[in-house]
């Protein structure tokens, strides 16, 4: 069964590239993996998702190396509003619905 | 834009009492979730429903029971609670086959005294 770790703090400066790893080890072949940001007082809100290689959109880009035992959240040029907790989801694709959370990761970017 | 809302923002219940938390989405989904939140712990999957009257345990169900009659409405019970489940929770919908993209809506925070 996948396990998520991701580091429990980051901090940053605004306009920094910020990259956020979350290590899934024991990741299964019909695994996907998302990343969702969470505001203080708000449910968390999907980012992106991919399954290996790179995945861009307007928010951020993916990494995940060819062995998918990890994957990388890169956030480009953070501004104030960035600051949120970053969470990764290892989740299959069948009927099985393993979902596996990451406890997250709370970023603050400083001025 | 896709909608979940829950009942209540804040609740506070006494310990023994039975609580029900509602939730609903306006996108069709089929898959249904109910999550608990507390610091240093993530997301924890209570119960989700990938159909109409149909549930399936998640990682921490005990002390829990769900309910769905519609496929708009997903309830999580708390048959008598206890100070224990004393937490944020969070409903979440998702398609069927986009398990992986969810949809929340903005919890609900119980304390149980």
């Amino acid at each position: 069964l996948a396990k998520t770790t991701q580091p429990i703090s980051m901090d940053s400066y605004e306009g920094q590239e910020v990259n956020i790893t979350c290590s899934h080890n024991n990741i299964a072949t019909n695994d996907y993996i998302t990343w969702y940001q969470q505001f203080p007082s708000q449910g968390p809100r999907f980012i992106i998702q991919g399954y290996k290689t790179k995945v861009t959109n307007e928010v951020a880009s993916l990494f995940i190396p060819a062995d998918r035992k990890s994957s990388t959240l890169s956030l480009p040029r953070v501004s104030l509003s960035d600051t949120a907790v970053y969470y990764c989801l290892v989740a299959a694709l069948d009927s099985n619905y393993q979902l596996i959370w990451g406890a997250g990761t709370k970023l603050i970017i400083k001025p | 834009d896709v909608k979940v809302t829950q009942s209540s923002r804040y609740l506070v219940k006494r310990t023994g009492e039975k609580v029900f938390l509602e939730c609903v989405q306006d996108m069709d989904h089929e898959n249904m979730f109910w999550y608990r939140q507390d610091p240093g712990l993530g997301l924890r999957l209570i119960y989700f429903s990938y159909d109409v009257k149909m549930k399936e345990k998640g990682d921490i169900p005990e002390g829990y029971s769900v309910s769905r009659e519609k496929k708009e409405r997903f309830s999580l019970i708390l048959e008598s609670a206890s100070t224990n489940q004393t937490s944020m929770y969070l409903c979440a919908s998702s398609s069927l086959a986009g398990v992986y993209e969810q949809y929340f809506g903005p919890g609900t925070r119980l304390t149980v005294t």
